[in-house]
């Protein structure tokens, strides 16, 4: 059964701190990983992640893929109360079958 | 506008009622899917669909039904809902699955509540 892991469950920083999420899986034929941020509505795209793709970099925040310890990153630099909100993790398998982590609920303060 | 609409957006109903959930799609993706989110369990994969006429399980399918008979439309029956069934539905869907194109869009949610 494949399976996917996000630590740590919940965070609670200042404005200003860089955080450091962190998603394992252990999934049959990997073909993705995808990050997601999740306010009070739907997910919304952050980054997807593949073999060919490994390091992703948007404004303050960016990814990393470690293939070889089925693992993932999500750094946030210079948070701001914006940045409040569940991250998710999910990798895309074999027949594009999709597991998500339960997140991680990141509380910035001011 | 490209979107994922979703209808409706709650729905509080009886135990054993059948129900149906639409979904519909206007980007042309052939990959859609149907999940549940409840508190502590995350985003959980009912079915999804490659293609017309090409639907699979995901991960926790007992008690629902899906059809793909169109491109566009993916939607999700409740034959005889319960209360284990209350729960926020998302619909997604993405491009075909080559190379990077696995980004999903979602759909607003549909709060459903089984009494």
């Amino acid at each position: 059964e494949d399976k996917v892991v996000q630590s740590p469950l919940s965070l609670v920083v200042h404005e200003g701190d860089t955080v450091t999420l962190n998603c394992s899986y252990e999934v049959t034929n990997f073909r993705s990983l995808l990050w997601y941020k999740q306010e009070k509505k739907a997910p919304t795209f952050l980054f997807m992640l593949t073999s060919s793709g490994i390091e992703k970099k948007s404004g303050r925040l960016s990814s990393i893929l470690d293939k070889k310890e089925l693992s993932s990153i999500l750094n946030i630099t210079a948070t701001q109360t914006g940045d409040s909100a569940i991250y998710l993790c999910a990798v895309v398998g074999g027949y594009q079958k999709v597991t998500f982590g339960t997140g991680t609920k990141l509380q910035v303060i001011p | 506008e490209a979107q994922v609409t979703q209808n409706p957006r709650y729905l509080i109903t009886v135990t054993g009622k059948k129900l149906t959930v639409t979904c519909s799609q206007n980007m042309n993706h052939e990959y859609m899917s149907w999940y549940r989110q409840d508190p502590g369990l995350g985003l959980r994969q009912i079915y999804y669909s490659m293609n017309v006429e090409v639907t699979d399980k995901g991960d926790v399918p007992e008690g629902y039904k899906v059809s793909r008979k169109e491109k566009r439309n993916f939607p999700l029956i409740l034959e005889s809902p319960s209360p284990n069934q209350t729960s926020l539905y998302f619909c997604a869907s993405s491009p075909p699955g080559r190379g990077d194109y696995n980004e999903q869009f979602f759909g607003p949610g549909t709060r459903l509540t089984v009494l």
